[in-house]
């Protein structure tokens, strides 16, 4: 069964700080995986899907890592902004009916 | 905005009451789905419609009854339902491919008294 961790579940960083948010998966047979992004009561926003034979994506501030033979996923977020707060969740992909396992999140705060 | 609403945004009920949740999608996709978010726990898909068929259903309790029409609505029935089941009900929807991103409504905010 695929269980999906991430680590920190919080994190409160100065404005400007460069971090890194951890996802684990138990399964290394995805398809591909997903970081979004949930405001409060809101619903999701995909921000980077990094495909199983990817390493790598980048979007603006935002770096995204595979490593899909250890289980492990990084987000790494450069010059945080206060805009920036939210809950950071990842997901893995294992089938063809678009099922996604997501783990808990991690809700950063930048203070400015 | 994402492309998917949903309706309402907040609904409280009771747990004798039946009452449908809404969702629509305007992006053409082929696939839809129910996900629940309570407190403290990770997101859970509930149902996976593709091409308007029931593809998943993840040991949802009978009280949660989804339904299809076509491609673009989706619907989740409630009835009799218990206050644990109050929660964070999202709506997705995508194109199903290896590639595919699922964009993701607002929610309904559900509270059963």
């Amino acid at each position: 069964k695929q269980e999906v961790t991430q680590i920190p579940a919080a994190l409160s960083v100065p404005e400007g700080e460069n971090l890194v948010l951890n996802c684990s998966f138990t399964d290394s047979a995805i398809y591909n995986l997903q970081w979004f992004r949930q405001d409060p009561g809101k619903g999701l926003t995909s921000l980077l899907l990094i495909q199983s034979s990817q390493r790598e994506q980048t979007s603006g501030r935002l770096n995204a890592s595979l490593d899909k033979s250890s289980g492990r996923s990084t987000l790494y977020i450069a010059a945080s902004q206060p805009g920036d707060s939210a809950t950071y969740l990842c997901a893995v992909r294992r089938s063809n009916t678009g099922k996604l396992i997501f783990g808990q999140g991690t809700t950063l705060q930048v203070k400015p | 905005e994402t492309g998917v609403t949903q309706t309402p945004r907040h609904l409280v009920m009771g747990m004798t009451n039946k009452k449908s949740l809404k969702c629509e999608q305007h992006l053409g996709h082929n696939a839809m789905y129910w996900y629940k978010q309570s407190a403290k726990k990770p997101l859970e898909l509930m149902f996976v419609y593709s091409l308007e068929e029931r593809v998943e259903n993840n040991s949802v309790p009978s009280r949660f009854s989804p339904e299809c029409p076509n491609s673009s609505h989706l619907f989740l029935h409630l009835h009799t339902l218990q206050p644990e089941d109050s929660a964070l009900y999202l709506c997705a929807s995508s194109q199903l491919s290896a590639t595919d991103t699922q964009y993701f409504g607002p929610g309904t905010r559900l509270t059963v008294l």
